[in-house]
Order: C-alpha cells, then structure tokens, then sequence
C-alpha cells in the first residue's frame, strides 16, 4: 500500500509565527505534490503545487520537496487566524489518481 | 454557477437501500474522482475515470459502483447501504497533460447518513 503520511496535529501557533507542516510519501515513482486546505464542512481547495526539489513560494506559503528523501513540507509565514484549517498532503502516482495523506490541523491564536 | 456540482448535498437513508450521487462538471475536464472523508482518515479514492469509457477503481471500492454516462457526469451508487458508509463524499475532476495541468478541483461535497 502507498501511502503519504502526516502528523494529524493539532499543530498550535500564535498569530505572526511560521507554521510548518510536514509530509512524507512512500512511491518514489512520485511526480507531483500538492497542498491543499479544507475548513471544516468545506471542499479542500487547492493552495500550492510543487513538481521540482527546492523550494517554490507564493505569497506566505512555501512548499518544499525533497524526492531524495521522499519528503515534502509546506510553510506559512505570518499565520493568522484565518489560516486555521486542515491542511492536506497530496501526491499522484504514477498512472493514478491523488492519494491524500490524513491531513494535519493548524490553529493559529490570536 | 459552481464548476463542479453534486447532488444531493444531503441525505439521509436506511440500510439495504440503493443510493445515486451525482457529479456535474463544466469544467471540460476528462477526468472525474470519487473520495470520501471520515474524520481523522482524510480523503480516500473509491474510483476514478480518465475518460468516458475509462474506469478504475480506488483505494476503498467494495461496496460502491459507479458509471460515466458522459464527459460531464461521473455517478457514484451505493447498491446496499450500510452504516458504514457514512461519510462526506467528494468529486473532483482534473485535466489530463503535464504534471501541472493534474491539479483537482473539488465539488462541495454530500453529506451522506446511513442509519
């Protein structure tokens, strides 16, 4: 079974602190990582994708992969509180559909 | 008007009672998902179609079936409900191509009880 894995949290942050979360994934054949945030009752919304090692950033966020170590993890800088939420970890592998991790739930106080 | 639509966004049934959710897209997207979340379990795939005449199924499909009756719809049955099936089911779809173009968008999701 492939799997990716998150700490389910809660992970806690006062507000303007960086928040990071982190995933790892067991197919090495892995392409494509995505990060996606899902309030409670709400459809999971799409806040970064990343293809490459390194490191991509768009606005607050940054996401970070490293297929060496089958790891990818997500930043936020500034958090406030509106950024509370859980936070999913995706991965396609190859020939499929995305495989979620758990999700990781961050609250950020103000 | 929303890209991706399911109906209902509720319901309630008994068990041993065949159920249909549905799935639209305006999306023009060739591939449709299926998942359902339980808490503390994330999203889980049950099926999911690259095109019209394409399905697969996913991590958790026993007890689930579902047709593509055209690029736009993607239905999700379940032919006996069970309590256990209890959970918010989601669709999504994507665009087959790069890595880049695989990003899915979700429908706002059904809330589903089985009792």
């Amino acid at each position: 079974q492939k799997e990716v894995e998150q700490n389910s949290g809660p992970l806690s942050v006062p507000e303007g602190a960086i928040a990071s979360l982190n995933c790892t994934y067991s197919d090495r054949g892995s392409q494509s990582f995505f990060w996606y945030r899902q309030y409670s009752g709400k459809s999971p919304e799409l806040i970064m994708s990343i293809y490459s090692n390194g490191d991509k950033e768009d606005g607050r966020f940054t996401a970070q992969l490293n297929k060496a170590s089958q790891y990818v993890s997500l930043l936020i800088r500034d958090s406030q509180p509106s950024d509370s939420a859980t936070y999913l970890c995706a991965v396609v592998q190859a020939g499929t559909a995305l495989i979620f991790g758990k999700g990781t739930t961050l609250s950020v106080s103000s | 008007d929303a890209d991706v639509t399911q109906t209902p966004r509720n319901r309630i049934t008994k068990t041993g009672k065949r159920i249909m959710l549905e799935c639209s897209q305006t999306k023009g997207h060739d591939r449709m998902y299926w998942y359902r979340q339980d808490p503390g379990l994330g999203l889980r795939l049950i099926y999911y179609s690259f095109d019209v005449k394409d399905i697969n199924k996913g991590e958790i499909s026993d007890g689930y079936s579902v047709s593509r009756q055209a690029q736009a719809k993607f239905s999700l049955s379940l032919e006996s409900a069970i309590p256990n099936q209890t959970a918010l089911y989601f669709c999504a779809t994507s665009h087959p191509g790069t890595p880049q173009q695989e990003t899915q968008y979700f429908g706002p999701g059904t809330r589903l009880l089985v009792l």
